[in-house]
């Protein structure tokens, strides 16, 4: 089964700081790979994902994430973050044609005006 | 609706009891899923339904924990005998089976809280 790791679980920016979240997952065969976001009081929702083709994925409001195959990474990355990035953020990976997905435990982002 | 309703959204029942978890997904999806949120542990994987299939229960963590999708639509998780530890956000989700992306569409959760 796969599974899915996410470091850094509390990361305080002030505003127009860069952000990278960063996102391992264990499985060798085709994945598909996504970063959710929560935003405070919200449900989950989709911010990006990648299937196959450019490896470099741009997704809403900025973010964007890089698949590297040989890292078995997808890390999340947003050049200058607002304050209303505040949120938590999910990495998920599934097997390819395996609609289960595993998520990570999440990062939690805080950015200060 | 358009998204994924979750009742009750808050509940609150003292240790012992049995509560019940409703999700109504969105039409047309016939893929559901059921994950627990705790604080600190990210989302963890319970049940998930696809079709008339059966339902892949790897994830349920006790006997206590059953869920059932009467019609291919509604579904209700079932937690017997509560115990603290089952506190928790409890999150429905649901997909299109024709899509393999795997995309998932949350509703709002249902909070849990064991006393």
């Amino acid at each position: 089964a796969q599974s899915v790791s996410q470091h850094n679980h509390h990361v305080i920016l002030s505003e127009a700081a860069s952000l990278e979240l960063g996102c391992n997952y264990s499985y060798g065969g085709t994945v598909n790979l996504f970063w959710y976001v929560q935003y405070p009081g919200q449900h989950l929702q989709l911010l990006l994902k990648y299937f196959s083709g450019d490896p470099l994925v741009k997704g809403i409001k900025g973010f964007e994430a890089e698949f590297i195959k040989s890292k078995f990474s997808f890390n999340l990355r947003k050049p200058s973050v607002q304050w209303s990035d505040t949120a938590e953020y999910f990495c998920a990976v599934n097997a390819e044609g395996n609609n289960r997905l595993a998520f990570g435990k999440g990062n939690q982002v805080v950015v200060i005006p | 609706g358009a998204g994924v309703s979750q009742s009750p959204s808050n509940k609150v029942t003292e240790k012992g009891k049995d509560v019940e978890l409703r999700c109504d997904p969105i039409s047309g999806h016939t893929a559901l899923y059921w994950y627990r949120q705790s604080l600190g542990q990210g989302l963890e994987f319970l049940i998930y339904f696809q079709g008339n299939s059966a339902p892949d229960k790897s994830g349920l963590p006790s006997d206590r924990f059953s869920a059932e999708r009467t019609g291919g639509s509604v579904s209700t998780l079932t937690i017997q005998r509560t115990q603290q530890e089952d506190s928790a956000v409890y999150l429905c989700a649901s997909s299109s089976r024709t899509s393999h992306t795997g995309e998932l569409f949350f509703g709002e959760g249902s909070r849990l809280t064991v006393l």
